[in-house]
């Protein structure tokens, strides 16, 4: 089985430097993804990991740490629309919809 | 047009009624997926189709029927639905890749369709 734990709830004020954290336990392994989900919208993809390290992407940036079974999402210069909720999904085979998400965390930016 | 494609947006439906969702990929992607996702809860997966073969039903109940006549189009037929399949149901795809093991392409969904069963 898998078990995905990551924060409900996290607000941080604009232009400031979030991280949201990801544990995870799954059977397999192949690469964990963040997705940013706006209320009433679908999710959109943010970023992958399956080798451990940091890999940057603009504003995002995501950490993977296999052995620790943890992750985190970097967001920096926060922005109002960076309000939504982000869905940790680790990937446990090579088919990408087999993720299991997690409840996800909503964030708010505050001005 | 690109990307995934669903219709209806909303759908309202009596528990006698029997509806189908749409979704269509302009991704060139070989799998197709059907989520449920209701108020509070994360992600459900609930099918699965690589390559228009069902590959996985997450213990679904039998008034969800999906349909992927190729790998562009899927359908989820609904029939004889309950008040609890009230839900946002998406349609997602990806490319699943064999060639390089270690590598997963991450989904790319639809703006689902927004279900009230009464």
């Amino acid at each position: 089985g898998q078990n995905i734990d990551q924060p409900t709830e996290m607000t941080a004020t604009e232009g400031a430097i979030v991280q949201i954290n990801c544990t995870y336990q799954t059977s397999g392994f192949n690469g964990l993804f963040w997705y940013q989900q706006h209320a009433g919208e679908a999710p959109t993809f943010l970023s992958y990991n399956v080798l451990d390290g940091l890999e940057e992407k603009g504003r995002f940036s995501s950490f993977l740490s296999r052995s620790k079974g943890y992750s985190y999402l970097l967001l920096k210069e926060l922005q109002m629309k960076d309000s939504a909720s982000y869905l940790c999904a680790p990937a446990g085979d090579t088919n990408a919809g087999k993720s299991t998400f997690g409840d996800g965390t909503t964030l708010t930016v505050k001005p | 047009e690109t990307g995934v494609t669903q219709t209806p947006r909303h759908l309202v439906m009596g528990m006698t009624n029997k509806k189908s969702l749409k979704c269509e990929q302009h991704l060139g992607h070989n799998a197709m997926y059907w989520y449920k996702q209701s108020a509070k809860k994360p992600l459900e997966l609930m099918f699965v189709y690589n390559f228009k073969e069902q590959t996985e039903n997450n213990s679904v109940p039998s008034r969800f029927s999906p349909e992927c006549p190729n790998s562009s189009h899927l359908f989820l037929h609904l029939h004889t639905l309950q008040p609890e399949d009230s839900a946002l149901y998406l349609c997602a795809s990806s490319s699943r890749r064999t060639d390089r093991a270690y590598y997963n392409s991450p989904l790319h969904f639809g703006n689902g369709t927004r279900l009230t069963v009464t």
